[in-house]
């Protein structure tokens, strides 16, 4: 069964400090996999897309990995601000180019940042 | 970037009758529009697929009599919620994906509540 597993389901951490989202996925045939950051009643912005021969893809604060063989991804966010509370989205797309809705969503991880 | 609009952000109807939610891609032809359906604190649901001059691919489960979408052209799907009931009310996102280079941009959602 084609399943994305997010953890955690929340995280609260403090202004400044780092934190580490991991996404497990189960979803085949892999094309991509994507983190989206969703504010409270917005739709989800992309924050890297990375395909298969891909281990890491950097955007600002934001530091995604990918282990194809072990089917892991983490978005690593450092010196956190305030701003960063969301929830984060990792899905996987089945086909490159997302088209037929091959996209496999997580539930995602809700982090606040605290002051 | 690419921007995807949607429109309403919010609207609230009584049950039983319909509504009408927009969604355009403002600079760029999007070859396909997704419909997403988001409850709260889960994840987003994909409603359909929808292709300009075609007619939209509906997931299992979802009823197309009473979620109509048209895609009369490359920059606007509709979906028209017929005879909402309090339990259609939900968050609905639109997506569009660019060709190239196979990104899916979202909208901002529409927030509709049936009274």
């Amino acid at each position: 069964k084609n399943q994305v597993e997010q953890s955690p389901q929340s995280l609260i951490i403090l202004e400044g400090k780092n934190c580490t989202l991991q996404c497990n996925y189960t979803v085949s045939p892999f094309s991509n996999l994507r983190w989206y950051k969703q504010d409270t009643g917005r739709g989800p912005v992309s924050l890297t897309i990375m395909t298969f021969s891909e281990n890491t893809k950097s955007n600002g604060r934001y530091t995604a990995t990918l282990d194809a063989d072990t089917k892991q991804s983490s978005l690593h966010i450092t010196a956190s601000q305030l701003s960063d509370s969301a929830s984060y989205i990792c899905v996987v797309s089945r086909n490159y180019g997302g088209s037929q809705g091959n996209l496999i969503f997580g539930k995602g991880t809700k982090l606040s940042v605290k002051p | 970037g690419a921007v995807v609009s949607q429109h309403p952000s919010w609207v609230i109807c009584k049950s039983g009758t319909s509504v009408k939610i927009e969604c355009r891609s403002l600079d760029f032809q999007a070859t396909t529009m997704f419909w997403y359906r988001q409850f709260p604190k889960q994840s987003l649901m994909l409603m359909a697929t929808s292709n300009e001059g075609s007619k939209a691919t509906y997931e299992q489960g979802v009823e197309k009599d009473k979620f109509l979408i048209n895609h009369a052209s490359l920059t606007l799907s509709t979906l028209t919620v017929t005879s909402a009931h309090p339990e259609d009310s939900s968050f609905y996102i639109c997506s569009a994906t660019l060709a190239v280079p196979y990104e899916q941009y979202f909208g901002p959602g529409t927030r509709l509540t049936v009274t």
